[in-house]
């Protein structure tokens, strides 16, 4: 069946640095969604990426979709602590379901 | 504006007993409503998702089952648990009709299962 992977699972970074989660899909995508999961909470939709090589930005927060549709990259410029959290990935299978990815556990230390 | 809820936001059940978690949508009409578990520190797997009242379905083989007997609410039921159902339950609607396949997904708070 489809599969969605992300890289790396975890991440620790210190505040200010970069950070980088890349989505790989075995299937090429209609759409990818990304979202935020905080410690504790639920998962917050952040973005939808749906045109081949895409790219969209919200504040520090740029992402891509690739060419092929097949994979995407949420990059976050000058980590903040309040970028804690679990970032997914979710790729569209059918028209109602999404598969999501594994996800990446991103810590940042002040 | 559209809300969810979702409850208990925890529970401790013994193995063997019965299981209903209910989930119910303010604010919208004929949502797309889904069913997700979440191991601990791991990916969201879908359960259950239904596209109207009384039609649901299933993704993974398993003890639990799903209904919506109504057009907002959304009920994830097992008759007997095990240990391995254990995990985070989170309900989500997405909007239904045009532009359906490209609808965010907007999730509850969740509830948080252990199994003893």
């Amino acid at each position: 069946g489809q599969q969605v992977m992300q890289i790396p699972q975890y991440q620790h970074v210190q505040e200010g640095e970069d950070f980088t989660t890349y989505c790989n899909s075995s299937t090429t995508l209609s759409n990818i969604q990304w979202y935020k999961q905080r410690p504790g909470g639920h998962p917050v939709f952040l973005i939808q990426l749906v045109k081949s090589g895409e790219v969209k930005k919200q504040k520090r927060l740029t992402f891509q979709f690739g060419e092929a549709k097949k994979n995407s990259s949420l990059h976050i410029t000058a980590t903040q602590t309040t970028d804690v959290g679990t970032y997914f990935c979710a790729g569209r299978s059918g028209t109602y379901k999404y598969i999501f990815g594994t996800g990446t556990r991103l810590k940042v230390l002040a | 504006s559209q809300t969810i809820h979702q409850w208990p936001a925890t529970l401790v059940q013994p193995v063997g007993s019965p299981l209903s978690l209910e989930c119910t949508v303010e604010g919208t009409s004929n949502p797309n409503l889904y069913w997700y578990r979440q191991a601990a520190g791991r990916g969201l797997q879908l359960l259950f998702y239904s596209v109207g009242i009384g039609q649901i379905s299933s993704e993974v083989p398993q003890n639990l089952s799903a209904s919506r007997p109504q057009d907002r609410q959304f009920i994830l039921s097992s008759k007997k648990l095990l240990l391995s159902d254990s995990g985070f339950y989170l309900c989500a609607w997405s909007r239904s009709g045009f532009d359906v396949s490209n609808q965010p997904q907007h999730f509850g708070d969740g509830t948080r299962l252990s199994i003893l």
